[in-house]
């Protein structure tokens, strides 16, 4: 059974630091490329980075691009995000993803990052 | 930048009924559009991909139409289950991935 779990998610102040972690199980993790998606009050769901399976390549989302880093160990069916410089906008509910949009599309249950003073 | 937009945003009907919501995105997609449910407290669960494609384990009672720029999800026959969000997303502009802004269902 495919498994995807998030952990990270806190209370943090604006201009703050997070990293997020997403623990993969039940397939083979260094096959597939991943995403980060959000759930934010304001925007609903949005799509925010993806990194192939190698990491070679890595994409974001315009609103986070030069703030947030994604990366992955296959050693470790791991999944991070790094988040820096965080606003009150980046408050949400962040899922990890495979085979977004397609058939064997999977989502964690989410981690909520909270940003305020 | 693709803007796909769901109409209606909330629908209210009842057990048994047949439902349609739509899709409709800025500029042509193919088909390249999937569609999702959300239940309260999870995360979306991916319905359609492909635009008419069922999800293995997907109910039959649920299918997806169109191609370009307009995109239906039917549910044939209402069940209790059923009552969410339901969101339809493009994947067209890849790597960039938009989502619609929802449609609420609810029981009548």
């Amino acid at each position: 059974e495919v498994q995807l779990v998030e952990s990270g998610g806190v209370v943090v102040q604006p201009g703050g630091s997070l990293r997020l972690s997403c623990a993969a199980s039940g397939f083979t993790f260094d096959s597939y490329t991943m995403h980060w998606v959000r759930q934010t009050p304001g925007k609903g769901l949005e799509w925010v980075s993806l990194i192939t399976w190698n990491g070679d390549t890595i994409y974001y989302a315009d609103s986070v691009r030069g703030r947030f880093t994604i990366s992955r160990d296959n050693s470790k069916n791991s999944l991070y995000l790094h988040m820096s410089s965080l606003r009150t906008e980046d408050t949400g509910l962040y899922y990890c993803a495979k085979d977004l949009g397609t058939s064997g599309d999977h989502w964690g249950q989410g981690t909520l990052v909270t940003v305020s003073s | 930048a693709i803007q796909l937009t769901q109409s209606p945003s909330s629908l209210s009907a009842s057990v048994g009924d047949r439902v349609t919501i739509t899709c409709r995105a800025s500029q042509g997609i193919a088909n390249a559009l999937a569609w999702y449910q959300q239940k309260p407290g999870k995360a979306p669960k991916l319905l359609i991909h492909d635009a008419s494609s069922l999800e293995s384990g997907v109910p039959l009672r649920f299918s997806g139409s169109g191609s370009g720029t307009d995109f239906t999800l039917t549910i044939s026959s209402l069940q209790p289950e059923d009552f969410a969000i339901y969101y339809c997303q493009q994947f067209h502009t890849y790597p960039v991935y938009t989502f619609g802004q929802g449609t609420k269902l609810e029981i009548k």
